[in-house]
This record gives structure tokens, sequence and C-alpha cells, in this order.
């Protein structure tokens, strides 16, 4: 029952260190996201991946790169941390394409020093 | 641009008692309306959609919530509080016209009091 699993939960980093966040889903879902929650800001949505083998930005795409490997995997990378990246980072995944988030990985909280 | 405004951050009420959270949405032309709830460290649980047709909505756990367009908004409730509803509670539209993308509230943390 594993669902949308994300590595690593919890994760420290230097100001200018890169780091790629991984997420997996086993529910053969088209459509996957990342997002990241700040305080009193909600979700904000960073990329989405309507498809294997396409992305596309969201609201705040700066600072990150994805990449959609296959149809279950869907990672994020920060080439070059900054602290205003410090925030709580959610992947998540839908069954139809385009269609709005359905499951919701439990998060990777990140810390940029 | 569409938008999403909860009212009031946190909301306490008693065991049992009636739960009102508040959302009201900016939008041109009718959206699609959602509520997810979010148990601590743990990602988000739709509650409930709205898309078209009966503007009552009825989700999981016992909650509902009503589309009203005069209004703008569409309010979570449920008639009876139990402990384990304390959460925080995201609302959200997302509209065609924009790719179907999320756009959420800032969230209202609801604490339930014994």
């Amino acid at each position: 029952n594993a669902g949308v699993t994300q590595t690593p939960k919890f994760q420290v980093l230097k100001t200018g260190q890169s780091m790629t966040l991984q997420c997996a889903q086993d529910m053969n879902h088209n459509s996957m996201y990342w997002y990241r929650q700040d305080p009193g800001m909600g979700l904000r949505l960073i990329y989405y991946s309507a498809s294997e083998g396409t992305t596309d930005k969201g609201e705040v795409p700066n600072g990150y790169n994805v990449s959609r490997l296959n149809k279950r995997e869907f990672s994020l990378r920060l080439e070059s941390a900054a602290p205003s990246q410090t925030s709580v980072y959610f992947c998540a995944s839908s069954a139809q394409t385009s269609a709005q988030p359905q499951h919701f990985g439990d998060g990777t909280r990140l810390s940029i020093l | 641009a569409q938008s999403v405004t909860q009212l009031g951050s946190h909301v306490s009420v008693s065991e049992g008692a009636l739960v009102l959270l508040r959302c009201n949405y900016s939008s041109s032309v009718p959206p699609y309306l959602f509520w997810y709830v979010q148990y601590p460290n743990q990602g988000l649980q739709l509650l409930l959609k709205y898309t078209t047709g009966a503007t009552l909505v009825k989700g999981i756990n016992g909650f509902e919530a009503e589309f009203k367009k005069s209004e703008t908004s569409f309010h979570l409730t449920k008639p009876s509080a139990h402990m384990s509803d304390a959460a925080e509670y995201f609302c959200a539209v997302s509209q065609m016209e924009y790719g179907n993308k999320l756009v959420f509230g800032a969230g209202t943390i609801l604490r339930v009091k014994s």
C-alpha cells in the first residue's frame, strides 16, 4: 500500500549545494507533480508532468529542474540551493493526464543553511 | 488570475460541535473546487470536490461543502466534530483555462477540544 513515496524525508543543505529529491508512485498514474509548502501560503506548484516524457513549469519553477525518468518516477533537483528554498516539498500523482492531484507523498522537509 | 481565500488561519471547536471552515474564490468562470486535509507530518488527502452538477458535495469522514456561485464560496462543514478531525484543511480551485492547475488557499488549522 505504498502509493507515493518520497525520499529523503529530511535533509539539511548548505547554500550552494545541490540535491535531488526522489519521488515514485506505484499506481500507474499518468500525471505527477511537485509542490512546495510554506507557512501561510498553502501549496504552490513547482513543476508537473502530464505524462511520461513531458514536463512543464508551474507557478514557482525558478531554481529547480525536474526529470520524468519513467512513468513511476519524477525527480526534483536543486542545482544550487538557496535559503529561500527551505520548505516542505510534496510529490503528488493523478491517474488522468493533467487532472488534479489525487495522492500525495508524505513530504521532504528541506532546510538550507 | 484565480485565487482562494480561507477565512481564519485557526479554528477551534468543541468535540461534537459544528465545524465550519470558510473558503471564497475569485474566478470569472465557474471553477472546479476542492477541499484537502493534511494530518501532521503527512501529505494531503482529497476530502471532496465540486466540478459540475449538484452544488452540495459530500466527501469522506462526514464532511460536505456547498458551492454558492452568488457568494463565490465553497465552505466546508461537518455537523459534529471528532477529535480525529484535528488537522489542517486546504481549499483549492482549478480552471480548465489555466490547464487545470490547482491554486491553494493558505490553509486553516482545525483544533478540536475535548
